[in-house]
């Protein structure tokens, strides 16, 4: 079935040590969404990609870092986790702007 | 910046029971979503609206959009527990990006 896949689905990192979740769709989608959701928050859009066009959020900081090599594929890097980058990830996909959101089954990030 | 309110928090409900969830806008909502959100999972879509008074259907679940277009309610009829988790309203706001309320966890109880 076409579907949002992201690996893996719980990764345990240490602090200050980089990390790379991962992202793929099946579905052709043109814009592909990450976000991020504390417990009990909403999930706060990071960045997103329009085709190749990558649009980062004002308040998104520096340290979250995103790659999109083809239309398949989306990462999002963390270069130096901290303890409150400790959340679920969440990747989303979108066949064009007002289509609504196709989201994976997330990424729980652990910093130890 | 647009906000959306989702009311409850949290909602508790006997099974077959109704229960109403609402998600107010700070600004005109030009697409208003509704997704449910197991524990630890992704966002699973149910139903979009974009028209003032629009009102959608699917299976036991009801969402409208009022005519102003700032308020959205879901409305689930015959609660079951399959229905319990987080729901969550989401909103388009300029620039291709959708913005999500805190969301209302629903328990159902047997």
């Amino acid at each position: 079935d076409a579907m949002v896949i992201q690996n893996p689905r719980y990764q345990v990192t240490q602090f200050g040590k980089p990390v790379t979740l991962s992202c793929s769709q099946t579905l052709n989608h043109n814009v592909m969404y990450w976000y991020q959701q504390k417990s009990s928050q909403a999930p706060k859009l990071l960045f997103h990609y329009y085709d190749k066009d990558f649009n980062n959020e004002a308040d998104t900081p520096d340290n979250f870092q995103s790659r999109r090599p083809n239309t398949s594929f989306c990462f999002l890097d963390i270069r130096s986790p901290g303890l409150g980058d400790a959340a679920m990830y969440l990747c989303a996909t979108s066949r064009d702007t007002g289509r609504g959101l196709f989201f994976g089954s997330g990424t729980q990030l652990s910093v130890l | 910046s647009q906000e959306l309110e989702q009311s409850p928090q949290s909602l508790i409900v006997q099974e077959g029971k109704n229960l109403t969830i609402n998600c107010t806008s700070s600004k005109t909502l030009y697409g208003l979503y509704w997704y449910k959100q197991k524990y630890g999972e992704g966002l699973i879509f149910l139903m979009m609206l974009q028209k003032g008074g629009e009102e959608k259907s699917h299976e036991k679940i009801t969402a409208k959009l009022d005519e102003k277009k700032q308020q959205s309610s879901l409305h689930i009829t015959a609660s079951q527990p399959s229905h319990a988790g987080i729901y969550l309203c989401g909103a388009d706001i300029a620039d291709d990006k959708i913005i999500f309320g805190k969301g209302t966890r629903l328990h159902i109880l047997p």
